[in-house]
């Protein structure tokens, strides 16, 4: 898989917009951004991908930069229950398996 | 839907014992994945099947691991004999096709003491 880096930690406040970031410079023109987080004692979950262009769903969005070369995962409104591990991952083109790194811890405090 | 069922949640063994983890994975996916966790190394793959037939399992740390997929609703990870290091969570999850929004199960946390 391309190399993601992200910071290993991060803190958002309640009700605040949580932006967690993630650097992949050597991602190829058709490899797509994935999302997932895992919440403490739980499997992982899928939150989002993308390729080029900005993505939103239900749970949170994805805006990646134009050169590709990073994105950012926005969680508009933050909950308690949105402390998890964020993993930002980009599997390689052709078909390859997820590979999870350290992901970034995000606390969100009242 | 249910979602990936797996069984049991908890397992406590003695080394040397035999353990078997089970999976069910979600109704049409075809593709179906065993990660182990563990505080030291992660989240990793042990081992992949599409259609029912193992496609990789480069990730099996030893013989004393062995997965099979009878048929497209289950699945078992076996352990023959456990040892202490293998005490993890241990993660199944489904697909459809070669898409990556991997759905995960609750997970089984292996002790093996």
């Amino acid at each position: 898989d391309a190399k993601t880096t992200q910071p290993p930690s991060m803190d958002c406040a309640e009700g605040r917009a949580a932006n967690l970031p993630c650097n992949h410079s050597t991602i190829s023109g058709n490899e797509y951004v994935y999302w997932y987080r895992q919440i403490h004692s739980q499997g992982p979950q899928y939150i989002i991908h993308g390729l080029k262009n900005n993505e939103t769903n239900e749970m949170a969005s994805l805006i990646i930069t134009e050169d590709r070369k990073s994105s950012t995962l926005i969680l508009p409104h933050a909950t308690l229950r949105d402390t998890a591990v964020y993993y930002c991952i980009v599997p390689n083109s052709g078909y390859s398996t997820l590979t999870f790194g350290k992901g970034t811890m995000l606390l969100v405090s009242p | 839907d249910a979602g990936v069922i797996q069984s049991p949640r908890h397992e406590v063994t003695e080394m040397g014992q035999e353990v078997t983890l089970r999976c069910k994975p979600i109704s049409g996916h075809d593709y179906l994945f065993w990660y182990r966790q563990t505080m030291m190394r992660g989240l990793e793959l042990l081992i992949y099947f599409n259609n029912n037939v193992p496609i990789d399992d480069s990730g099996m740390p030893e013989d004393r691991f062995s997965a099979k997929m009878p048929n497209a609703s289950f699945s078992t990870l076996k352990i023959q004999p456990s040892e202490p290091r293998d005490s993890a969570v241990y993660f199944c999850a489904s697909s459809f096709r070669s898409n990556y929004g991997y759905t995960f199960g609750s997970g089984t946390r292996l002790t093996v003491v």
